[in-house]
């Protein structure tokens, strides 16, 4: 079975700083792997995902994701946070192989943005 | 384009009682899972339905089903309801074809019960 793992469930950056979620993975062949931005009191959005190609990924918003097969990881980054950058930010994986659309999340990470 | 809808986008039940929560999806996608989400566990998979038929189903009680109509809307029921099954559950759609293939979420169902 695949599991995501998020490295830290709470993240305080300062605004312009740079803001990094960790996410690691484990599956035998490399997943499918998407990060989702969920802002309160609403569902979850798409910031990006790792196909196949590129193992350096960009998404909206500013962030980027790379792709790292050796480390089983795909770490999220922005080099300048900004406040409408706090939410909780989930890292989910579908296998490669797998029939239907399921998805596995990490536990998330909750971003806090101070001025 | 319209997103997926899901509704009511709140409902307080107490124990012992059932709840239909209906999601409709983007027009197109054929593809409707269901999600859980509670502050302890996560978000979890319950089921994703496609063409009407259950494809995939995650680790809940028999009290959790779904189903999925022609117009490819679906609705989740939960019977005898518990007090743990308090949550935001949400619904996501899929357009098929592609292993990169996006699930787009509605706005979730928060379900408090009581």
């Amino acid at each position: 079975a695949q599991s995501v793992t998020q490295l830290g469930s709470h993240v305080s950056v300062s605004e312009g700083a740079l803001v990094l979620l960790r996410c690691n993975y484990s599956s035998s062949v490399p997943p499918y792997l998407f990060w989702y931005v969920q802002y309160p009191n609403q569902g979850l959005q798409l910031l990006l995902k790792y196909t196949t190609g590129a193992t350096l990924v960009k998404g909206i918003n500013g962030f980027e994701a790379e792709f790292k097969k050796s480390e089983t990881s795909f770490h999220l980054t922005k080099p300048s946070a900004h406040m409408s950058d706090a939410a909780e930010y989930f890292c989910a994986v579908r296998g490669f192989r797998a029939a239907g659309n399921k998805l596995t999340f990490g536990g998330g990470t909750r971003v806090l943005v101070k001025p | 384009k319209a997103g997926v809808t899901q509704t009511p986008r709140y409902l307080i039940k107490t124990r012992g009682q059932q709840v239909t929560l209906s999601c409709s999806p983007i027009s197109g996608h054929r593809s409707v899972s269901w999600y859980q989400q509670t502050p302890g566990q996560g978000l979890q998979f319950l089921f994703e339905y496609f063409s009407e038929t259950q494809r995939n189903k995650g680790n809940f009680p028999g009290r959790f089903s779904g189903r999925q109509f022609s117009n490819s809307r679906s609705e989740m029921n939960v019977s005898t309801l518990e007090l743990g099954d308090s949550a935001l559950y949400l619904c996501a759609s899929t357009l098929e074809g592609g292993g990169g293939r996006e699930q787009f979420f509605g706005p979730g169902t928060r379900l408090t019960v009581l």
